[in-house]
């Protein structure tokens, strides 16, 4: 079946912008989680959401970062005010419930601050 | 995607081989071991997972041997293959769904 799709796979914006990023996880898992990766450097973990309600947002880094998933399915990262250091690659997966680390990833968007 | 782990640990092994990438973690209160493999351009892929009650498990061509004493995990590849080359990247969890991952190792195959 399908996995974890994201989008889009690359994004190149200017700072201060603002950015949507896309997430539609696997049909049916209800937790879905948001990662950051900085080149050379594992994944960060950002958010984690157990259907609609975000149960742990401890890894965003500041204010400018937000997610929502409305209907507990496709999940959208939102970044304000973009800064060059926001650049990296981010990652969602989702997972079954109480599946802990059996998460499946998708493939990632790129994102490019200038 | 973008390529990842440009200045990693690597590992260097012969095809047919078996390999052993070893990790350190760093909170004595985590309770479940994760290991992935992330290929260029993808996001990491689950291969095994270890608790904490556990010193060693076995997947296929897969083992992972976790010493609580010293906090230090490894994954052990058996008869290394091609496919197998990518970043490897060890991962704690303390007992919610918030992983944290450890800087990743790098595995080069020589045919």
């Amino acid at each position: 079946g399908a996995g974890v799709s994201q989008t889009p796979s690359n994004k190149v914006t200017e700072k201060g912008k603002y950015v949507e990023l896309r997430c539609d996880p696997i049909s049916g898992h209800t937790a879905l989680y948001w990662y950051r990766q900085s080149l050379g450097q594992g994944p960060e973990f950002l958010i984690y959401f157990q259907g609609t309600g975000a149960a742990d947002d401890s890894g965003l880094p500041n204010d400018r970062f937000f997610a929502v998933r409305p209907e507990g399915s496709v999940s959208t990262l939102k970044i304000q005010r973009t800064e060059r250091g926001d650049s990296a690659v981010y990652l969602c997966a989702s997972s079954l419930n109480e599946a802990r680390g059996r998460v499946f990833f998708g493939p990632g968007t790129r994102l490019t601050v200038l | 995607g973008e390529s990842v782990g440009l200045h990693l640990p690597t590992l260097s092994v012969q095809e047919g081989d078996n390999s052993i990438i070893n990790c350190a973690y760093s909170n004595s209160a985590s309770d479940y071991f994760i290991w992935y493999k992330q290929e260029s351009g993808k996001g990491p892929q689950f291969i095994i997972d270890i608790r904490s009650n556990m010193d060693k498990r076995q997947g296929q061509r897969v083992t992972v041997l976790l010493n609580k004493t010293v906090k230090h995990l490894s994954l052990q590849i058996a008869a290394t293959q091609p496919g197998d080359s990518a970043v490897y990247f060890c991962a704690e969890n303390t007992g919610g769904f918030k992983t944290i991952f450890g800087a990743g190792t790098r595995l080069f195959v020589k045919a």
